[in-house]
């Protein structure tokens, strides 16, 4: 079965760096998303990895194990506007190719960045 | 904005009925998936349509259906409704031509039974 761990809750100090852990398992992986989601508004794309290691995207960076089923997201310089929640995907193949991925959400992480 | 819309925006209706949402994808986006997102359960995926046929399904509900046009919109049906169906529908689409292929999320539709 999928089963996507992530925390609940985690606070923060503006300016400061926060990382984010999600635990996964399954089969038929197909990458690792991260999705940031403000309260009542749709989830926006944030990263993707398929291949072990780190992918940096500005303030944000994620990074994957597939051998441990690990994966996290680092926010680093927080500000105020990343006040949100972060779900952690995974990414199944569908049957056919090249015919997209069912993702798999965890529960969300909601960051709570104070002044 | 994700270039995926979704209509209607809130949705009030009573236990028992019907209703439709429906979403457009991007545009030159071929799958349409979608979620379901209540506060207790998180974001759930409940189907998947790519190119006009069924590719996923998720834990979607008998009472539940979808279908994907040949313009490519979807809708989704929702029957028989009850008290614990009011949740946060998306829609979102993605091109289905390889790589990371990420999904882009619509506005949602906001349902609430009664």
């Amino acid at each position: 079965g999928q089963n996507i761990d992530q925390p609940t809750e985690m606070t923060a100090t503006e300016g400061a760096i926060v990382q984010i852990n999600c635990t996964y398992q399954t089969s038929g992986f197909n990458g690792l998303f991260w999705y940031q989601q403000h309260a009542g508004e749709a989830p926006t794309f944030l990263s993707y990895n398929v291949l072990d290691g780190l992918e940096e995207k500005g303030r944000f960076s994620s990074f994957l194990s597939r051998s441990k089923g690990y994966s996290y997201l680092l926010l680093k310089e927080l500000q105020m506007k990343d006040s949100a929640s972060y779900l952690c995907a995974e990414g199944v193949r569908a049957y056919i190719k090249a015919a997209g991925n069912k993702l798999t959400f965890g529960g969300g992480t909601r960051v709570l960045v104070k002044p | 904005d994700s270039g995926v819309t979704q209509t209607p925006k809130h949705l009030i209706t009573a236990t028992g009925q019907r209703v439709t949402l429906r979403c457009s994808p991007r545009s030159g986006d071929l799958s349409v998936y979608w979620y379901q997102q209540s506060l207790d359960q998180g974001l759930q995926f409940l189907i998947q349509y790519y190119n006009g046929e069924e590719r996923a399904k998720g834990n979607i509900l008998e009472r539940f259906s979808a279908q994907q046009f040949p313009d490519l919109h979807s809708e989704l049906n929702l029957s028989s409704l009850e008290l614990g169906d009011s949740a946060l529908y998306f829609c979102a689409s993605s091109a289905s031509q390889g790589g990371p292929d990420e999904q882009f999320f619509g506005p949602g539709t906001r349902l609430t039974v009664l």
